[in-house]
């Protein structure tokens, strides 16, 4: 499945660095999306952007920094991370970021870590 | 609040049937999803309803009743290859997703 990718798969970095997590997608889709998934722990939903536009910032601490150029790229600008920010970071996309039926596509996830 | 309960854990033998339950309450209903997540991958889509009822789609069948908030996702003839993590997401009336924690599901032989 190749509809999704993310890039790096792993990323281990220190608190006081600046990386950048990248998600692309192949499906000419509309909408993008950055979730966070933590052990035991429901996603949670970061940021949606539809069409290019920023829809929906829930609430993210402001170390993390979504960028989406075009409607096929995504990234993730982090900066001054802390150590409970480890964890799975999930890009997905649909069609659009409304309607019902409207299906979401995962990318297989950076794993990060934070020392 | 929203909020989705499914159970934390849940362990069958191969070949057999499960059902692995969710139950949700949130502002608006417009659909409920399945997904599998298998260990160090992407969730994959498994199924969508929005209708009372129940959607069949080869052995995996997901079943739909929006008066009691709850569904279910009954898995037949259980394979090994079906040990993952089994998510129910519900659109809100915003069309946000909210998840569950999900359901690992351990297939012993």
């Amino acid at each position: 499945e190749t509809g999704v990718t993310q890039t790096p798969r792993h990323l281990v970095m220190g608190m006081t660095n600046k990386k950048s997590l990248k998600c692309e997608q192949h499906l000419g889709h509309n909408a993008m999306y950055w979730y966070k998934q933590s052990a035991k722990k429901p996603l949670e939903l970061m940021f949606v952007y539809n069409f290019k536009e920023q829809t929906e910032n829930n609430s993210v601490p402001s170390r993390f920094s979504p960028e989406c150029p075009n409607s096929s790229h995504l990234f993730l600008h982090l900066h001054t991370l802390q150590p409970e920010d480890s964890a799975l970071y999930l890009c997905a996309s649909s069609q659009e970021s409304s309607g019902g039926a409207d299906t979401q596509y995962f990318g297989p996830g950076t794993r990060l870590t934070v020392l | 609040g929203q909020n989705i309960d499914q159970p934390t854990e849940m362990t069958a033998t191969e070949g057999a049937i499960v059902q692995i339950n969710c139950t949700y309450q949130t502002s608006g209903f417009n659909g409920l999803f399945w997904y599998q997540q298998h260990a160090g991958e992407a969730p994959t889509f498994l199924s969508y309803n929005v209708l009372d009822g129940l959607e069949e789609k080869g052995r995996f069948s997901s079943f739909l009743s929006r008066s009691k908030g709850y569904s279910y996702l009954l898995l037949k003839e259980l394979q090994m290859k079906d040990s993952a993590s089994y998510l129910c997401a519900v659109k809100d009336s915003n069309y946000q997703l909210i998840w569950g924690a999900g359901t690992k599901l351990i297939i012993k032989p």
